[in-house]
């Protein structure tokens, strides 16, 4: 069975660095790309970047370019999405996704992972 | 202001069919056969109900059946269940170095 799991919930202060994760089981990690996707309280998804495990590959949205890091350990089938210095406007849930082969589209969501930032 | 757009929300009643439309442009939804769209349940991580314009994942009802014409997606409930309300999200690939854009979100309410 397919699964990716998050690591647990986060509160952190602003200024602070965070680094939470999305292990996959079930399939071949390194054979499928692994993105990351925003969900603002109340608010819509929105796409953040992907990365293949297989050789690191990574993409970044515009929008998160240079203010998150993606990465991989193909070791350990897990993914990492990374702050190193975390603002209040980042509290969100956090969903990693698989993205299906070629196709863009993403058949299996991590449960996310809850980031509270507040002094 | 999200890169698709979609109506905030739409509303049936049980047994009825409802249509959900995802705008976008011929940068995304209108170039390529790349739109789907996600189911998500309040507190819960999304679920992928339709990829590629019109294909259902295995263990997804045959009444949700998607389409696209131009740069308008469409996503079609028929036989409206109360399970069914949630709030929808359409996606596509896009040309820009997003690669990927989703829609703003539609809440289905089953009266």
């Amino acid at each position: 069975e397919v699964q990716l799991v998050q690591s647990g919930a986060e509160v952190k202060k602003p200024g602070e660095s965070l680094k939470i994760s999305c292990k996959g089981s079930g399939y071949s990690f390194t054979s499928y790309w692994i993105g990351w996707v925003r969900q603002m309280p109340g608010k819509g998804l929105e796409w953040m970047g992907i990365i293949y495990p297989g050789d690191s590959d990574t993409r970044y949205s515009p929008s998160f370019q240079g203010q998150v890091t993606i990465s991989a350990d193909k070791s350990i089938s897990t993914a990492y999405l990374q702050w190193s210095s975390l603002k209040a406007s980042d509290t969100a849930m956090y969903y990693c996704v698989r993205r299906f082969g070629s196709g863009w589209y993403f058949d299996y969501w991590g449960q996310g992972t809850l980031v509270t930032v507040s002094s | 202001q999200s890169a698709l757009t979609q109506p905030a929300s739409v509303s049936g009643s049980p047994g009825q069919s409802i249509t959900i439309s995802c705008t976008g442009t011929s940068s995304d939804v209108g170039g390529y056969n790349y739109v789907s769209w996600y189911q998500q349940h309040p507190g819960k991580a999304p679920k992928l109900m339709i990829y590629e314009v019109s294909n259902r994942p295995s263990g997804v009802s045959n009444r949700f059946s998607g389409s696209k014409s131009g740069n308008t997606a469409s996503l079609t409930i028929s036989g409206l269940q109360a399970e069914d309300e949630a709030d929808y999200y359409c996606s596509s690939y896009t040309s820009s170095s997003t690669h990927v854009v989703f829609g703003g979100g539609t809440k289905l309410t089953v009266l």
